[in-house]
């Protein structure tokens, strides 16, 4: 059964510095997503992505965060310059062009 | 705008017990709603999922939830629980349009006691 795969697992890197968190979505669908819960707290939505543009961001994603499609199968979230209140679990949805959104493992962010 | 309550932060049955875990949701359209499972140190898998047609749907793992309209609610129950049950149960919801944001509720974390 195909998966939303997602790399690293774990992340770790310096306050200020830049990371990209890279998603393979499902090959035949259509809507990419990134949530991210902050440990012991729910999934927050970040930004949704459709026909090489974002669709929907919430007011988490600021001008530090970016997206991006660089080919056809991956699809990247970008923090330009993390701060501590980053550190997260940062999980990839994709979904075909119905309801349900198929979730990635996530990768742990860890600020420091 | 949609949100999500999940009575219960915490829920501890004993094996073999009923489990009920609560969902109510706001909506000011028809609302999809879904119920996902997550595993410690594990990502979110879908448990069932309510679009339209019958009220009462069944996922995996023997959980079923019922949708009622009335009562803005989409609880989750299974008749037996096992240990293997032991997770965080998230309930979420997202319009009825592909391609929208999910909103999530906090959690219920279910304890399965021997």
């Amino acid at each position: 059964e195909p998966e939303v795969t997602q790399t690293p697992s774990h992340q770790v890197t310096q306050m200020g510095q830049e990371v990209i968190l890279r998603c393979v979505p499902i090959s035949n669908h259509l809507y990419f997503y990134w949530y991210r819960q902050i440990l012991g707290q729910k999934v927050e939505f970040l930004v949704s992505f459709y026909n090489n543009e974002i669709s929907e961001k919430s007011e988490i994603f600021d001008d530090q965060f970016s997206v991006e499609r660089p080919d056809g199968s991956n699809f990247t979230l970008k923090i330009r310059s993390t701060k501590l209140e980053d550190s997260a679990m940062y999980f990839c949805a994709s979904s075909p062009a119905v309801d349900t959104q198929y979730f990635g493992p996530g990768t742990r962010l860890t600020v420091l | 705008a949609q949100s999500v309550t999940q009575l219960g932060s915490h829920v501890s049955v004993s094996e073999g017990a009923l489990v009920l875990l609560r969902c109510n949701y706001s909506s000011s359209v028809p609302p999809y709603l879904f119920w996902y499972v997550q595993y410690p140190n594990q990502g979110l898998q879908l448990l069932l999922k309510y679009t339209t047609g019958a009220t009462l749907v069944k996922g995996i793992n023997g959980f079923e939830a019922e949708f009622k309209k009335s009562e803005t609610s989409f609880h989750l129950t299974k008749p037996s629980a096992h240990m293997s049950d032991a997770a965080e149960y998230f309930c979420a919801v997202t319009r009825s349009r592909y391609g929208q944001n999910f909103v999530f509720g906090p959690g219920t974390r279910l304890s399965v006691l021997p």
